[in-house]
């Protein structure tokens, strides 16, 4: 049973540019969180996506957008890059409605994103 | 407001000791508080939970205590080993599902 994945595993990129952060969620979940984590730093909450729409944001600009497909997988997309976007960014999947006594998440290994 | 947060962000254990992990929160809406280990180049695995009635909840090695009197959470590790060396960070989960997290605390342990 595949576990969340992540890709790329890092990235590189320069002030301004875009970049395309992609997520496949554990086997059978179809809902998927977004995470930053700065270096030395707590996950902050940026969004979540169920049934192909986001569900709920996090406090984080307009340059961050996201997408899910019919498959659960999910894209994290950030424009205008920012040196302070550098960060790891953390998938997770849960199931909606929770099957427990609440929406348990598992993360993924993340996507360390370098901003030059 | 929304907050979790640490005491202290280095904690250094001789193996084989107890480790005792630390967490103030704020907010006091949340059902579930959560403990999570991150190691080095992974993403945060789930360690145990207690749900917000509880006190005390009991896994193996670990054990979490809760007083919400006065908005505190522990995680207490028995019998440090090597493998325990991560940040753990305590987490409350929100009802409208999201996650907080706190500041982490990073476990050092001694040979």
């Amino acid at each position: 049973d595949a576990g969340v994945t992540q890709s790329p595993t890092h990235l590189i990129k320069t002030r301004g540019q875009q970049v395309t952060l992609r997520c496949s969620p554990k086997s059978g979940h179809d809902t998927v969180s977004w995470y930053q984590q700065a270096l030395g730093q707590e996950p902050q909450f940026i969004f979540q996506y169920y049934e192909e729409e986001e569900r709920q944001r996090g406090n984080f600009p307009d340059r961050f957008s996201g997408h899910q497909f019919p498959n659960y997988s999910s894209e994290l997309n950030v424009n205008a890059l920012l040196l302070g976007d550098s960060a790891l960014y953390l998938c997770a999947s849960s199931f909606l409605p929770p099957r427990g006594p609440y929406n348990e998440q598992f993360f993924g290994p993340g996507t360390r994103l370098t901003v030059l | 407001g929304e907050s979790v947060g640490l005491h202290l962000p280095t904690l250094s254990v001789q193996e084989g000791d107890n480790s005792i992990i630390n967490c103030a929160y704020s907010n006091s809406a949340s059902d579930y508080f959560i403990w999570y280990k991150q190691e080095s180049g992974k993403g945060p695995q789930f360690i145990i939970d207690i749900r917000s009635n509880m006190d005390k909840r009991q896994g193996q090695r670990v054990t979490v205590l809760l007083n919400k009197t006065v908005k505190h959470l522990s995680l207490q590790i028995a019998a440090t080993q090597p493998g325990d060396s991560a940040v753990y960070f305590c987490a409350e989960n929100m009802r409208d599902d999201k996650i907080i997290f706190g500041k982490g605390t990073r476990l050092h342990i001694l040979p």
